[in-house]
C-alpha cells in the first residue's frame, strides 16, 4: 500500500487559504488520492478525491502534480469551523490496494 | 440517498462484560462494511471489514469479533471486555467494485470500559 506522510499540525487564521501537502512516493498507477476531514467525536467525512491534475468542489481543491508523488489539499478562506484533523489516503480497491489505512492526519487549528 | 446508522452513541461497560455494537446501512445494496477504532487523540485503526454476508476479515488480533448476518448489517462483539477496549468505535461503508473507493462513516460509539 502507498505510505503517506503529512505534517502533524498546522495553524492558520480565519480568511486565509490553507494548503496541506501529503507525500506518497510509492503511489501505484491505479491509485486514487482521497482526503477526509474529522471533527472531534465524529466519524471522518469525505472531502475530495482525485487521480491527477486538479479537482475542485464546493469545499476544497486538490492539486496533484504530474508525477503524483504528492498532493495538496487547498482550503480557501478557512473559518473557525474548519478546525479539524485532515487525512490523506491513497489506494485503489479494484487492485487490492485499498485506501483504508488512516494515518495520524494533520491537525489544523484555525484562529480568529 | 444512503444513510448509515450506528448505536448506541455512548456506552459505559464494566470489565468482563459482553459487548454488542450494531451498524446498519440504508439506500444501497451489497456494500463493503468496516469497523474502526480510535483511541483518544490518535488515528483510526481498522478492526474488521466485510465484502459480503458472512465474510469477515480481521485486521488486528484482539478481544473483539465481527459478524454480518444481513447484507446491510454489521455487528461488533466481545464476550468479555478489557480496559484496553475503550475507545471511539466507527462503522463505515463503501460501494463495491469502485476503484476510487470512498468511505462513509457513522456517528460513532464512545465506549468506556471501567
Amino acid at each position: 500500500l502507498a505510505k503517506t506522510t503529512q505534517p502533524v499540525s498546522m495553524d492558520s487564521y480565519e480568511g486565509q487559504e490553507v494548503n496541506i501537502t501529503c507525500s506518497h512516493n510509492n503511489i501505484a498507477t491505479n491509485d486514487y488520492i482521497t482526503w477526509y476531514q474529522q471533527f472531534p467525536s465524529q466519524g471522518p467525512r469525505f472531502i475530495i478525491q482525485g487521480y491527477k491534475t486538479k479537482v475542485t468542489n464546493e469545499v476544497a481543491s486538490l492539486f496533484i502534480p504530474a508525477d503524483r508523488k504528492s498532493s495538496t489539499l487547498s482550503l480557501p478562506r478557512v473559518s473557525l469551523s474548519d478546525t479539524a484533523v485532515y487525512y490523506c489516503l491513497v489506494g485503489a480497491s479494484n487492485t487490492g490496494r485499498r485506501a483504508l489505512t488512516f494515518g495520524s492526519g494533520t491537525r489544523l487549528q484555525v484562529q480568529p | 440517498s444512503q444513510t448509515i446508522h450506528q448505536w448506541p452513541a455512548t456506552l459505559v461497560q464494566p470489565v468482563g462484560s459482553p459487548l454488542s455494537l450494531e451498524c446498519t446501512v440504508e439506500g444501497t445494496s451489497n456494500p463493503n462494511l468496516y469497523w474502526y477504532r480510535q483511541a483518544a487523540g490518535r488515528g483510526l485503526q481498522l478492526l474488521f471489514y466485510s465484502v459480503g454476508i458472512g465474510q469477515i476479515s480481521s485486521e488486528v488480533p484482539q478481544n473483539l469479533s465481527a459478524s454480518r448476518p444481513q447484507d446491510r448489517q454489521f455487528i461488533l462483539s466481545s464476550k468479555k471486555l478489557l480496559l484496553s477496549d475503550s475507545g471511539f468505535y466507527l462503522c463505515a461503508w463503501s460501494d463495491q467494485g469502485q476503484g476510487n473507493e470512498k468511505l462513509f462513516f457513522g456517528s460513532g460509539t464512545q465506549l468506556s470500559v471501567l
